[in-house]
């Protein structure tokens, strides 16, 4: 079973700053899509950032990107230019691409709370 | 275009009644995923189905739970009999496919189940 591993319960960054999250996760799939995932106040649950196991380019999504090391099964969050908005809890998540019964589900980490300070 | 829709968005039930959350999946998709997130925790995957199937229950408690996704109308997961340590926050995902191609899962804004 996969099993995804957020050790930052929470982290905290000055406005404009940069901040990374740390996510690590345990598989024996080769094939696999890694996620983060925002969940504000409101509970809701947005899709910051994903990325393909087999691409070894890192992703971005403006002021988001990810240092994605396979070898490693490390996946961090990094945010340029903090913005009071996104102050939230942060969540990494694994969805196997190997088929089978399980295909599609999604584990996800304990999440990190992130407070941005004015 | 409507997102997941789940209600009732707050349900209040006391120990040892039913309750019943619903989930309509966005138009379109076919693939629904019910996940809990107990308090302080992070999502934990209970129930994949699609229309009229069980694909993979592996995450739901073995008593009690239950989930059906008919081939009219919402997706149900009722919980019967309920106890405290079934207050939690219960999300629906829905996607248009078996996870093809990183077609992400959305999610609906979950129901919070508070046991009295």
């Amino acid at each position: 079973a996969q099993t995804v591993t957020q050790s930052q319960p929470e982290m905290s960054v000055q406005e404009a700053e940069t901040v990374t999250l740390s996510c690590t996760y345990d598989t024996s799939e080769s094939d696999y899509y890694l996620f983060w995932y925002k969940q504000p106040p409101s509970r809701q649950m947005i899709l910051v950032i994903r990325q393909e196991a087999y691409k070894q380019q890192n992703a971005t999504e403006n002021r988001f990107s990810v240092n994605f090391q396979k070898a490693a099964k490390s996946f961090s969050l990094k945010i340029s230019d903090s913005q009071l908005g996104d102050a939230a809890m942060y969540f990494c998540a694994y969805r196997s691409n190997a088929g089978g019964t399980s295909y599609g589900k999604l584990t996800f980490g304990q999440g990190t709370i992130l407070t941005v300070h004015p | 275009n409507a997102g997941v829709m789940q209600n009732p968005r707050h349900l209040v039930r006391r120990r040892g009644q039913e309750a019943r959350l619903r989930c309509s999946p966005m138009k379109g998709h076919s693939h629904v995923y019910w996940y809990r997130q107990l308090p302080e925790e992070g999502l934990k995957f209970m129930v994949y189905l699609q229309k009229e199937n069980i694909i993979d229950e592996s995450g739901m408690p073995k008593e009690r739970f239950s989930a059906e996704f008919p081939k009219e109308g919402p997706s149900i997961l009722r919980i019967q009999q309920v106890v405290r340590g079934d207050s939690a926050a219960y999300f629906c995902a829905s996607s248009p496919t078996q996870g093809a191609a990183l077609r992400p899962q959305h999610f609906g804004d979950g129901t919070r189940l508070s046991i009295l």
